[in-house]
């Protein structure tokens, strides 16, 4: 069946643009993760949604960051005036209820952001 | 905090050795600990993973050891082939009141020569 997907797979912004990053999950996963993986680095959560509520925000590394899943499925992951620091791989992941064991995660293949 | 260390950062091996791949991890409550391989420019899969109660899996040439008691758990890959070269992730699960998240450590990038 069809994995998670991603859009777009490569985004050049100038520096103060915004960006929109969107993450399709795996049909009926009810968990969904976003990661930021920078150059030679293992991935670095973001945000956690359980359907649309967001339960865990912790990894956003400022209020420029903010990641959105309405209908409990598409997820937008949204940064406001880019700074060059953001320039990094976002990874998005899905699984079926992470709560209740069932933890691996599926990754979508990234959306390679570079702010210059 | 709460982190996952990596060792090696790179390893080089003949093709046909063995690669071992060994994490720490600082969280007592961890009790899931998969591997995933990442190839240039592609996502992350997983290859193996092992729960809290089983000191060691097996998947072909692929196995996990884990000592709670220690709090590390190790990647093994014997009769190395080419296309085992990618970049190695381990990662543990951290307690959270909406269940539990992943710490990734910062990957070993495997190189298998022919």
């Amino acid at each position: 069946g069809a994995g998670v997907s991603q859009s777009p797979r490569y985004k050049v912004a100038k520096r103060g643009q915004d960006v929109a990053l969107r993450c399709d999950p795996i049909s009926g996963h009810v968990s969904l993760f976003w990661y930021q993986q920078a150059l030679g680095q293992g991935p670095e959560f973001l945000t956690y949604f359980q359907n649309e509520a967001q339960l865990d925000k912790s990894g956003l590394p400022s209020d420029r960051f903010f990641a959105e899943r309405p209908e409990g499925s598409v997820s937008t992951l949204k940064i406001q005036r880019t700074q060059q620091e953001d320039s990094a791989v976002y990874l998005c992941a899905s699984s079926t209820l992470f709560k209740r064991g069932d933890y691996e995660q599926y990754f979508g293949p990234g959306t390679r952001l570079t702010v210059t | 905090g709460e982190n996952v260390e990596q060792h090696p950062s790179t390893l080089s091996v003949q093709e046909g050795d063995s690669a071992v791949i060994k994490c720490t991890y600082s969280d007592s409550a961890s009790n899931y600990f998969p591997w995933y391989k990442q190839e240039l420019g592609k996502r992350p899969q997983l290859i193996i993973d092992i729960r809290s109660n089983v000191g060691e899996k097996k998947d072909q040439r692929i196995a996990v050891t884990l000592n709670k008691t220690a709090k590390h758990f190790s990647l093994h890959i014997t009769e190395t082939q080419p296309e085992d070269s990618a970049v190695y992730f381990c990662a543990a699960t951290l307690r959270r009141n909406y269940g539990q998240n992943f710490v990734f450590g910062p990957g070993t990038r495997l190189s298998v020569l022919p």
